[in-house]
């Protein structure tokens, strides 16, 4: 299956900006999802992306690089709700189910 | 409004009892999923159905069964076997394929009393 790794924990302050990483096994790739999930709530899709390159949504950008398994999530403008949880998702071996990495908490502070 | 719907929230299990997470969804997709979720943990796959009256097991399936006999329906049961069941229980659902966002319930929290 697939290996997800994304950093445990992170803080941040209002009003910057936080990149969180995710590095996958290449191997068999087919696309990476990001969610985001506050405490003791559902996930909620954020981005997908399958090809290299920058996303942007808003306040919130995917980035992707398929030869170094690697992708990030750029959050800008930070804002006391984006304190949660993202989790990085990716499928492998010719499966479209994703594995999830155990997610990185956000924490913004004043 | 289209969604997935989990119930109860709350749930509670004593020594020996099997219980049933319900989960139902009316966005008329294909693919239906359980998940587990630990503190400070990713989400572990138990369980999906890509079409109705069949399913396949994930990661942790052991302790666990499940049914579809509907398409917008796909119930999920902690049998006894399961020895550690204290756990947030995430349903979801997908369209069919590659590339498709899961859409997710607000989960089950089931502890032992």
């Amino acid at each position: 299956g697939q290996n997800i790794d994304q950093p445990t924990e992170m803080t941040a302050t209002e009003g910057a900006i936080v990149q969180i990483n995710c590095t996958y096994q290449t191997s068999g790739f087919n696309g990476l999802f990001w969610y985001q999930q506050h405490a003791g709530e559902a996930p909620t899709f954020l981005s997908y992306n399958v090809l290299d390159g920058l996303e942007e949504k808003g306040r919130f950008s995917s980035f992707l690089s398929r030869s170094k398994g690697y992708s990030y999530l750029l959050l800008k403008e930070l804002q006391m709700k984006d304190s949660a949880s993202y989790l990085c998702a990716a499928p492998s071996g010719g499966s479209y189910i994703p594995t999830f990495g155990r997610g990185t908490s956000l924490i913004v502070h004043p | 409004d289209g969604g997935i719907t989990q119930s109860p929230k709350y749930l509670f299990r004593k020594e020996g009892q099997n219980v049933t997470l319900s989960c139902e969804q009316n966005l008329n997709h294909d693919a239906m999923y359980w998940y587990r979720q630990d503190p400070g943990q990713g989400l572990r796959l138990i369980y999906y159905s890509q079409i109705v009256n069949d399913f396949q097991k994930g990661d942790i399936a052991e302790g666990y069964s499940v049914s579809r006999e509907k398409k917008e329906s796909f119930p999920l049961t902690v049998t006894s076997a399961q020895k550690n069941p204290t756990a947030f229980y995430l349903c979801a659902s997908s369209p069919e394929g590659e590339h498709q966002p899961q859409h997710f319930g607000d989960g089950t929290r089931l502890s032992i009393l």
